[in-house]
This record gives C-alpha cells, sequence and structure tokens, in this order.
C-alpha cells in the first residue's frame, strides 16, 4: 500500500506571495490533519480535515487555510506569506475508526522557504 | 495547557545497551499518545500507538507504556544499534477521534558504534 505522499516537496516563494501544498493520503483513510514545524516551535498542529470537513484547528491565523476532496485528497494554502511562515509543514493520515484505528502516518513534508 | 515535554533532549549511547525514553503531559485526559522517530529533514514514522485503555504497546525491540494518572510515558529500545539514532517524538491526542495531537520536542538520540 503506498504510503502518504506531499508535494511539492520544495517550494521557494516571495513574502506576499501565496502558496499551495497538496497531500494525498493512504488509500482508504479518511482523515487527513497538518502541522507546521519549525526549530523554534517543533510540531504545531494546523487543522484536521474528515469527509471534506473541517474537524478540528489549530491555533493558526487566517491565512492558512486548507480543503479537502471527494477522493480524501486534501491541499493546504497559506496566502500573504510572512518569513516566519518557513517551515516543513507535514501532512498525516489515518483511518479515524474506531475498527481500524486512529495511528496517524505522515508523509515526507514540503519544505517552504520565504524570502 | 496541554503541554508535552520531553526527557533527555539529547542522549548518546554506545551500541547495544537498552534505553529509556521520557514523556510527560499536564492534562492526564488523554485519548491516545503516539511514539514516532524521525530522520533529519524527513517525515515523521510511527512507531507505537497506545490507547488510553491500554497501559503498554510492544514492536520489536520497542516497548512503550503509559502511566494516564501520572501522565508519564515511557519507551523503551533494548539492545541499541547505530540505525536508531533519530529523534524521537512523543505525540498526544486529546479530542475524541485520536487527531489533534500535541508534540513534545523531542529526544534526539545517537547511538555509537
Amino acid at each position: 500500500k503506498a504510503g502518504v505522499t506531499q508535494t511539492p516537496r520544495y517550494l521557494i516563494k516571495t513574502r506576499g506571495q501565496q502558496v499551495t501544498l497538496s497531500c494525498s493520503p493512504i488509500s482508504g483513510h479518511r482523515s487527513v490533519s497538518w502541522y507546521q514545524q519549525t526549530p523554534g516551535q517543533g510540531l504545531q498542529f494546523l487543522f484536521e480535515y474528515f469527509s471534506e470537513t473541517q474537524r478540528n484547528k489549530g491555533n493558526f491565523p487566517g491565512r492558512f487555510s486548507g480543503r479537502q476532496f471527494s477522493n480524501s485528497r486534501s491541499e493546504m494554502n497559506v496566502s500573504t506569506l510572512e518569513l516566519g511562515d518557513s517551515a516543513l509543514y507535514l501532512c498525516a493520515s489515518s483511518p479515524r475508526s474506531s475498527r481500524v484505528g486512529y495511528e496517524q502516518y505522515f508523509g515526507p513534508g514540503t519544505r517552504l522557504t520565504v524570502t | 495547557k496541554q503541554e508535552v515535554t520531553q526527557i533527555p533532549a539529547a542522549l548518546s549511547v554506545p551500541e547495544g545497551e537498552n534505553l529509556v525514553l521520557n514523556c510527560s503531559f499536564t492534562d492526564s485526559a488523554i485519548y491516545n499518545l503516539q511514539w514516532f522517530r524521525q530522520d533529519p529533514g524527513k517525515g515523521l514514522t510511527s512507531l507505537l500507538l497506545i490507547q488510553s485503555s491500554q497501559r503498554e504497546q510492544t514492536s520489536g525491540r520497542l516497548n512503550a507504556s503509559l502511566d494516564k494518572s501520572s501522565g508519564r510515558s515511557t519507551l523503551y529500545i533494548a539492545a541499541s544499534q547505530p540505525g536508531d539514532s533519530a529523534t524521537y517524538l512523543c505525540a498526544v491526542s486529546y479530542d475524541n477521534y485520536g487527531q489533534n495531537f500535541v508534540f513534545g520536542p523531542g529526544t534526539r538520540l545517537s547511538v555509537l558504534p
């Protein structure tokens, strides 16, 4: 079974621009979560989507948004980029099922650099 | 505030040693606790997931325990190998579907040949 895939793997953007990151979960997984990882703040939860609905949201400004499609693929968008948005963005998928379990499986991440 | 801490921040051991990594969480009302490893510049690899009703989980040379009442979890690694060198992260979930993890800062482990 293929793992979680994220595209692109690396991205360089300029302040003020916007960016869209993509995540394809493991087949059959309906939950997709996004995390931001920086050296200073560590791993922080952004939001989770389940069956195309945002179920949980972390403490990030409204510039960070996401969506999930009917095939469970998810996109994350950051508008008006700031230097502090430079980070590794990780996507995780989960069956989110009492029958199969709640374990999260992470993708390799997208390294975003804002200049 | 729900916080997760990990001790030690870094650990260096010779190959073959058994070792214990510690994770503490301030709010004991957790649903799941999951241990991950992260290699430099890479994503996270799931090691073990412990549901709140469980006390421990084992996979190969790894054993994770959970004590909800004291807000602690330990990851025991037996017979360490150089390939175990990585950062180990503990994550705790407080929502009823086990998502929205709060991560600890990690323990950076170096196993010397």
